[in-house]
């Protein structure tokens, strides 16, 4: 059974760093992995797919990369801005009996970014 | 496009009522599923449709049910509720093709008292 796990659960940095989160996947027989954003009370934000076949998508000052083999993903933040504090979900799509292709999430992590 | 919009926001509901999640989007994509999100516990998958007049159950499909009569819509329905089901309801949406990215409504905040 897929598990995926995200460290660290909680993050607090100051205004500026770059800064990486971590997620990890223990079956690596996956379509794709999806990073969303959600703020509290609200929905989840797309921020960036990246597909089995590709090992890193960047958008703006976010970079995703993917490693399948080793069952990893990391996102970078870079200049972590107030706005960006939200909580992080790691996603990750692989096929069910029937064909669909289901999402397994972590539990993300929770990111505060102090001005 | 209005993307995947979900009613109502919150319910409040007393043990044993029943009620319905409505689920619409208008992207025309196949794939329509809704997940719950617990607190330590990550998103999980309740019911899902690949289609018109399809469905199947996902990990925690117990005390829901699920229809799929129009490719827009794919309502959640609570049979008899219990205090279990307190949780954040989201529903989401892709194209048939497996490497589509899944797109998410705002989400329904359900209180059983």
């Amino acid at each position: 059974k897929q598990e995926v796990t995200q460290i660290p659960a909680a993050l607090s940095v100051p205004e500026g760093e770059n800064l990486v989160l971590n997620c990890s996947f223990t079956d690596s027989a996956i379509y794709n992995l999806q990073w969303f954003r959600q703020d509290p009370g609200k929905g989840l934000t797309s921020l960036l797919l990246i597909q089995s076949s590709q090992r890193e998508q960047t958008s703006g000052r976010l970079n995703a990369s993917l490693d399948k083999s080793s069952g990893r993903s990391t996102l970078y933040i870079a200049a972590s801005q107030p706005g960006d504090s939200a909580t992080y979900l790691c996603a990750v799509r692989q096929s069910g009996n029937t064909g669909f292709q289901k999402l397994v999430f972590g539990t993300g992590t929770r990111l505060l970014v102090s001005p | 496009n209005a993307g995947v919009t979900q009613t109502p926001k919150f319910q409040v509901l007393k043990t044993g009522q029943s009620m319905t999640l409505q689920c619409a989007q208008d992207m025309n994509h196949e794939y329509m599923s809704w997940y719950r999100q617990d607190p330590g516990m990550g998103l999980r998958l309740i019911h899902y449709s690949v289609g018109a007049g399809i469905t199947d159950q996902g990990e925690v499909p117990n005390g829901y049910n699920v229809s799929r009569s129009t490719t827009e819509d794919f309502p959640l329905r609570l049979l008899s509720a219990a205090p279990s089901q307190t949780s954040v309801y989201f529903c989401a949406s892709s194209y048939s093709r497996q490497n589509d990215e899944q797109y998410f409504g705002p989400g329904t905040r359900l209180t059983v008292t």
